[in-house]
């Protein structure tokens, strides 16, 4: 099993829509939550990051976290065209010390349309 | 702009041969990293470096080798012995290594195809 799972897709929406983007863990540990958009032949841009449980809100953009549940989400209201990209996900654990570093593990990535 | 720059944007590789992938960034991070990209995989860490010469391996290092000899620079270079080299390679960096609160800035990838 993946220490991060995330729905492939391909998720095809009208604009306008909500979108929910949703990603599961089983690391405990993880305390540092990332969502990334990518556009195609581009490399991944930082969206949204959130620390522990909780809500953080972006103009459109909401993120949630469930720790308890061991489940985040990325909203997405009055979704444009633009918005059209791969959603990654990715978290983090605190430094443990040593030679460890603030590994990010990512899920696979959801590929977003919005069709006008 | 600070930022990071991948080069080149696309890169063929002949059977047998070594290739070089170059990484700078001029945002003054200490901390770079290395990572493949692979259709419905997500991304997958190759090498990384938290300071000058030093580096350590990822999940995938097999058929890969870095240096790191300036701060701004980590060029990875594919080697012969990697047999499934297609792929998208994606070079990144934080402000310093060990906290796990920093994300990851990007570059722009190159990928790079088998001929």
């Amino acid at each position: 099993q993946k220490e991060v799972e995330q729905d492939p897709g391909p998720l095809s929406v009208p604009e306008g829509a909500i979108v929910s983007l949703n990603c599961t863990y089983s690391n405990s540990a993880f305390q540092y939550f990332m969502w990334y958009r990518q556009y195609s032949r581009k490399g991944p841009e930082l969206l949204m990051y959130t620390y522990s449980s909780g809500n953080k809100e972006d103009g459109r953009f909401t993120a949630q976290v469930d720790k308890s549940s061991k489940y985040i989400s990325l909203f997405i209201r009055d979704s444009q065209p633009s918005d059209s990209a791969t959603y990654l996900c990715a978290m983090s654990a605190p430094y443990a010390g040593g030679t460890s570093y603030g590994k990010l593990t990512f899920g696979q990535g959801t590929i977003l349309t919005v069709h006008p | 702009d600070g930022g990071i720059t991948q080069s080149p944007k696309y890169l063929f590789r002949k059977e047998g041969q070594n290739v070089t992938l170059s990484c700078e960034q001029n945002l003054n991070h200490d901390a770079m990293y290395w990572y493949r990209q692979d259709p419905g995989q997500g991304l997958r860490l190759i090498y990384y470096s938290q300071i000058v010469n030093d580096f350590q391996k990822g999940d995938i290092a097999e058929g890969y080798s870095v240096s790191r000899e300036k701060k701004e620079s980590f060029p990875l270079t594919v080697t012969s012995a990697q047999k499934n080299p297609t792929a998208f390679y994606l070079c990144a960096s934080t402000p310093t290594g060990v906290s796990g609160n920093q994300p990851q800035h990007f570059g722009d990838g190159t990928r790079l195809s088998i001929l």
